[in-house]
């Protein structure tokens, strides 16, 4: 299958400082990227989606001045935490699809996660 | 309510078992995706379904579109495998959205 890679897998920072979380996809074109977010012992929240090029949607609750989105090609999704706070502190995953060989529409590939603990 | 109901919530077995897993969804779904989230987090991809059965080594998914219902099933359990396993739908009605459930998580014993 296709790989999606993040960077950092995992990152301390004080609070009220920014971190930006990268999203690549290696080896195909991903026209959308998700980001979701995951507390200890929940499932995954889908926080915002993101198309190639264009504004991100974000879901209902999520602040999108805090939590910016950028996609500013096929292969890199940006997420960046402003002003992060404990509570910010969780496990960020995105995910991709998009168009490249046998990759059908509906399938969608993870990344490993970012563990973004807040101080 | 959740959309998308796993059970059982959490599962111990000992090494060489067969395990099932379920999911019971209630939209129309356009595909269904089995996840494994190992302890450090990371997500893989086991399974997309849309209809019918796959296998992949020791691992089998089902999915019955009538019922909304589809099952994961590990044939000789081992250590190794002990890992959260996370249903996920498309829904039929909108993008790429996903509904999640909340996950089963497996401990098999050696």
């Amino acid at each position: 299958g296709a790989v999606v890679s993040q960077h950092p897998s995992w990152v301390i920072c004080k609070s009220g400082t920014s971190v930006k979380i990268e999203c690549r996809s290696l080896d195909f074109q991903a026209t959308t990227m998700f980001w979701y977010r995951q507390f200890p012992k929940q499932s995954l929240m889908l926080m915002a989606t993101s198309n190639e090029g264009s504004k991100a949607t974000y879901e209902q609750g999520v602040e999108k001045d805090k939590f910016l989105i950028n996609h500013a090609s096929l292969t890199l999704s940006t997420l960046t935490v402003t002003s992060a706070h404990p509570e910010d502190s969780s496990f960020y995953i995105c995910s991709a699809s998009g168009i490249a060989g046998v990759l059908s529409y509906n399938e969608q590939f993870f990344g490993p996660g970012t563990r973004l603990t807040v101080l | 309510k959740n959309e998308v109901e796993q059970s059982p919530q959490n599962l111990t077995a000992q090494e060489g078992e067969f395990i099932t897993i379920n999911c019971s969804y209630s939209v129309g779904i356009s595909a269904l995706h089995w996840l494994q989230q190992h302890p450090g987090g990371g997500i893989v991809s086991l399974f997309m379904l849309s209809s019918g059965k796959k296998k992949h080594g020791r691992l089998i998914a089902t999915i019955n579109i009538q019922e909304k219902h589809s099952s994961l099933h590990i044939t000789a359990s081992h250590p190794r495998d002990s890992a959260v396993y996370i249903c996920a739908v498309r829904p039929s009605n909108t993008g790429n959205q996903f509904y999640f459930g909340t996950g089963t998580s497996l401990t098999v014993i050696p």
